[in-house]
């Protein structure tokens, strides 16, 4: 089945010390986003790739970062986690281009920062 | 900024309940909004997508409006069961950077009781 794949499942990590989420998908879908979503929180996006290009919420915090190496994979990645970032990581796809496409999202990554 | 409000946060029903969702938003240029299962410790499942040019989307027990002029949408859950228990999450979608950017509500958790 046609899908979107999110490991680690759960990723701890301790304060300061980088780390890598890691995102595929075999839908070949345009756009791939990442949410975080903290505790009894809305998803709230932080970042989305139109192909290759990159596109970055306003106030997503310099901390986050992400790489597209290519269709399938998409990686987000955090420079100095804070006990702030602990929260579940969401990516998703679309095809895009038209408004009736629906977003596909992974079963997330938990993230515990100790 | 768009804003959308999930009422109530939390619901209980019998099961054989009939029960609705409601969901608001305060800019009503929209394109579409879609309603979203989660599961706890999951990703999201994708119920209905209303396009802004539609009044309502039906799936099996499943019946979501959007009344835009109002900034308003509601999901209709017919004849509830135990399985329905879950986290209903709408959101709304806007066009931008060539993806369909998603604001989402915090959610109605809700749970069906045998």
């Amino acid at each position: 089945d046609a899908m979107v794949i999110q490991n680690p499942r759960y990723q701890v990590t301790q304060f300061g010390k980088p780390v890598t989420l890691s995102c595929s998908q075999t839908l070949n879908h345009n756009v791939m986003y990442w949410y975080q979503q903290k505790s009894s929180q809305a998803p709230k996006l932080l970042f989305h790739y139109y192909d290759k290009d990159f596109n970055n919420e306003a106030d997503t915090p310099d901390n986050f970062q992400s790489r597209r190496p290519n269709t399938s994979f998409c990686f987000l990645d955090i420079r100095s986690p804070g006990l702030g970032d602990a929260a579940m990581y969401l990516c998703a796809t679309s095809r895009t281009t038209r408004v009736r496409e629906t977003q596909y999202f992974g079963p997330g990554t938990r993230l515990l920062v100790l | 900024k768009q804003e959308v409000t999930q009422i109530p946060a939390a619901l209980s029903v019998p099961e054989g309940e009939n029960l609705v969702l409601n969901c608001s938003f305060t800019d009503s240029a929209i394109y579409n909004l879609q309603w979203f299962r989660q599961d706890p410790g999951k990703g999201l499942t994708s119920l209905l997508l209303i396009q802004s040019s539609q009044r309502e989307q039906t799936s099996g027990r499943l019946n979501a409006s959007l009344d835009k002029s109002s900034g308003r949408s509601t999901l209709y859950i017919a004849a509830s069961q135990p399985g329905d228990s879950a986290t209903y999450l709408c959101a709304v979608g806007d066009f931008t950077g060539g993806g369909n950017k998603l604001t989402f509500g915090t959610g109605t958790q809700l749970k069906v009781e045998l």
